[in-house]
């Protein structure tokens, strides 16, 4: 079975500092897609930055970077020179490639607070 | 313009009543999709349609029947409601049902039920 793992349930930042969030994740697909997205206290889910398994560079999305290990099974993202718009919860999720439906796995969140 | 909006925001409820959902999306997605996200903001899909066709349907029980009227809208009806109904509904869209469209969210529909 596909799992997602977010081992942090909660980060802290200082505003202006970086930081990065890991996830985990377990499947048998060679073809897959990965994805950081932001939730708010307005509940509204964002969608951060996107990573597709067959390449091999990192996306990048202004200060929102990822590293991505695909033989670790390993998707962090990074936060560089953090505002204190940042402050959410962010979800990790895979989908596999092909026809499936377009279904995403969620990790189980990670809270990250900034401080100013 | 909202790409993806949902009806109603807040929605508070007795056990055992019935209650409906609407969702609409104006971005000419052929795929829609509704998850739950539970008191501890996990977030589960219950189920995708595309093109009026349900393709994904993930052990929900049958008190919950979802219904697309066109690709554009996915409506999401409960009967009898249950306490540990209680969560926050997000319906969602993309261009298609595979991994390379993005999903794009609704702002979600709070349950609660008393």
């Amino acid at each position: 079975a596909q799992t997602v793992t977010q081992s942090q349930p909660e980060m802290s930042v200082q505003e202006a500092e970086t930081v990065t969030l890991s996830c985990t994740y377990d499947t048998s697909e060679s073809d897959y897609y990965l994805f950081w997205y932001k939730q708010p206290p307005s509940r509204q889910m964002i969608l951060v930055i996107r990573q597709e398994a067959y390449k091999q560079q990192n996306a990048t999305e202004n200060r929102f970077s990822v590293n991505f290990q695909k033989a670790a099974k390993s998707f962090s993202l990074k936060i560089s020179d953090s505002q204190l718009g940042d402050a959410a919860m962010y979800f990790c999720a895979y989908t596999p490639g092909g026809n499936q439906g377009g279904k995403l796995i969620f990790g189980q969140g990670t809270e990250l607070s900034v401080k100013p | 313009d909202t790409a993806v909006s949902q009806t109603p925001k807040y929605l508070v409820t007795q056990m055992g009543n019935d209650k409906s959902i609407k969702c609409e999306q104006n971005l000419g997605h052929d795929t829609m999709y509704w998850y739950k996200q539970d008191s501890k903001k996990f977030l589960k899909i219950m189920f995708s349609y595309n093109n009026k066709e349900l393709i994904i349907n993930e052990t929900v029980p049958n008190r919950f029947s979802p219904k697309s009227p066109d690709k554009a809208h996915l409506n999401l009806h409960i009967n009898s409601l249950e306490l540990g109904d209680s969560a926050v509904y997000f319906c969602a869209s993309s261009q298609t049902g595979t991994g390379f469209s993005p999903l794009h969210f609704g702002n979600g529909t709070r349950l609660t039920v008393t």
